[in-house]
């Protein structure tokens, strides 16, 4: 079975700019959850998606927005970046989402400059 | 807000000794697991606790949730260095919250 997929692995891009993350979950896999990881804040929630629909949200400004197609495949959009917003962001998918495991991709790293 | 806290911070090793990390919750815990993220990898699963007092192994990883359901320990018997890396807890409260994190150096 193909793990979590996440691309691009690498990303560059200067304040005001915006992104967009890519993650395709494990096959059969319906929750998909972000996260971003820096040094300082360790591992923070940013939102769950389960079946297209935003389950739960993370403290995150409205910047942060993500979206679940029918295939269960998660997209991440950041807006107006911020170099605070250069981190490591993974996408981790699960079964159901409630108390089941996460399945991390191999994250995509931002750098904001 | 709901918050696990993980101590400690960081542990360096001898290889062959042991090692413990420890998750506390102030808030009474449906379950708690336990996470591996080695050096510029990603978190990998390692366990789910369920019930109080649940005592789990793994190879040289033992694994346990308190009494309580408030606290939970991970504890690696004879370290080596292919234990290097960081080990998360996370709890479930509608949504996952990640540990701190400690972060655990194996000297050879």
């Amino acid at each position: 079975k193909a793990g979590v997929t996440q691309t691009p692995r690498y990303l560059i891009k200067t304040r005001g700019q915006q992104v967009t993350l890519s993650c395709s979950p494990i096959s059969g896999h319906r929750s998909v959850s972000w996260y971003q990881q820096t040094p300082g804040q360790g591992l923070q929630f940013l939102f769950e998606y389960f079946s297209e629909t935003q389950r739960n949200k993370g403290n995150f400004p409205g910047r942060f927005s993500g979206r679940q197609f029918s295939n269960s495949r998660s997209e991440m959009n950041v807006s107006t970046l911020e170099l605070g917003d250069s981190a490591l962001y993974l996408c981790a998918s699960s079964l159901t989402g409630e108390n089941s495991p996460l399945h991390f991709g191999n994250g995509t790293r931002l750098t904001v400059t | 807000g709901q918050q696990v806290m993980q101590i400690p911070q960081y542990q360096h090793v001898q290889e062959g000794e042991d090692f413990t990390t420890y998750c506390n919750s102030s808030t009474t815990l449906s379950n708690i697991q336990w996470y591996k993220q080695r050096p510029g990898g990603h978190p990998v699963f390692l366990i789910q606790l369920v019930k109080s007092g649940e005592v789990k192994k793994q190879k040289r990883l033992t694994f346990q949730f308190g009494e309580a359901k408030k606290n939970s320990s991970l504890h690696i018997t004879a370290t080596q260095t292919t234990d290097v890396g960081t080990y998360f807890c996370a709890v479930d409260f509608n949504k996952f919250y990640f540990g701190s994190g400690t972060k655990l150096n194996v000297k050879p």
